[in-house]
């Protein structure tokens, strides 16, 4: 069965600090991919960076990076130089189903960062 | 561009009302989805549909339907509403032509059933 889990329930970081968000994932699917959502407190879902399980290079989207350890089943996202507007949920999610491109979300880290 | 619409924003029913979510958006995506929140939880997936008149049960379908007659339009349809259907309720919709397959949400819709 497709699983993700984010072990973090909350996280308190210092601003201008790097932090880094932690997601295992399972599936027996050779090809999958791996998703990053923003939830800030006004409930939108904000798409972040996405990873292909056959892509050779971690993805980046500005201060957005992410950890893609294939092996480990892990994706964890690396958000470089905090900004107080970082401070949000944050949703990790895998793409179950290449047909239907369903997705399967972990349970959220919620960031807080501090001045 | 409006991307993925959703109304209303927030409702109220009561236990047995009947109601429907709208959703509609202008990026001419194929596949289209509806997924609900529990506080302090993830996203379930409701039903889904990969095209006009084609539609799937999700992980948590029960107490739902939903139809999609048009690229643009998929309802959410709650039948007999009960406690356990208070929720935020997200519509999100991908392109089967994008490479990264990536949904794209609406608001979201609140709703509490008292």
């Amino acid at each position: 069965a497709q699983k993700i889990t984010q072990t973090q329930p909350g996280m308190f970081v210092q601003e201008k600090e790097a932090v880094t968000l932690d997601c295992t994932y399972d599936t027996s699917d050779p090809s999958y991919g791996l998703f990053w959502y923003k939830q800030p407190s006004s409930g939108e879902m904000i798409f972040l960076i996405y990873q292909g399980s056959y892509d050779q290079q971690n993805a980046t989207e500005g201060r957005y990076s992410l950890n893609f350890q294939k092996a480990r089943k892990s994706a964890n996202l690396v958000i470089s130089a905090s900004q107080l507007g970082d401070s949000a949920m944050y949703f990790c999610a895998m793409r179950t189903d290449k047909g239907a491109q369903k997705l399967v979300f972990g349970q959220g880290t919620r960031l807080t960062i501090n001045p | 561009n409006a991307g993925v619409t959703q109304t209303p924003k927030f409702r109220i029913l009561k236990i047995g009302q009947s109601m429907t979510l709208q959703c509609t958006q202008d990026m001419n995506h194929n596949y289209m989805y509806w997924y609900r929140q529990d506080p302090g939880m993830g996203l379930k997936l409701i039903y889904y549909s990969v095209g006009a008149g084609i539609t799937d049960k999700g992980e948590v379908p029960n107490g739902y339907n939903v139809s999609r007659s048009t690229t643009e339009d998929f309802p959410l349809r709650l039948e007999l509403a009960a406690p356990s259907q208070t929720s935020v309720y997200f519509c999100a919709s991908s392109s089967r032509f994008s490479g990264t397959d990536t949904q794209y949400f609406g608001p979201g819709t609140r709703l509490t059933v008292l």
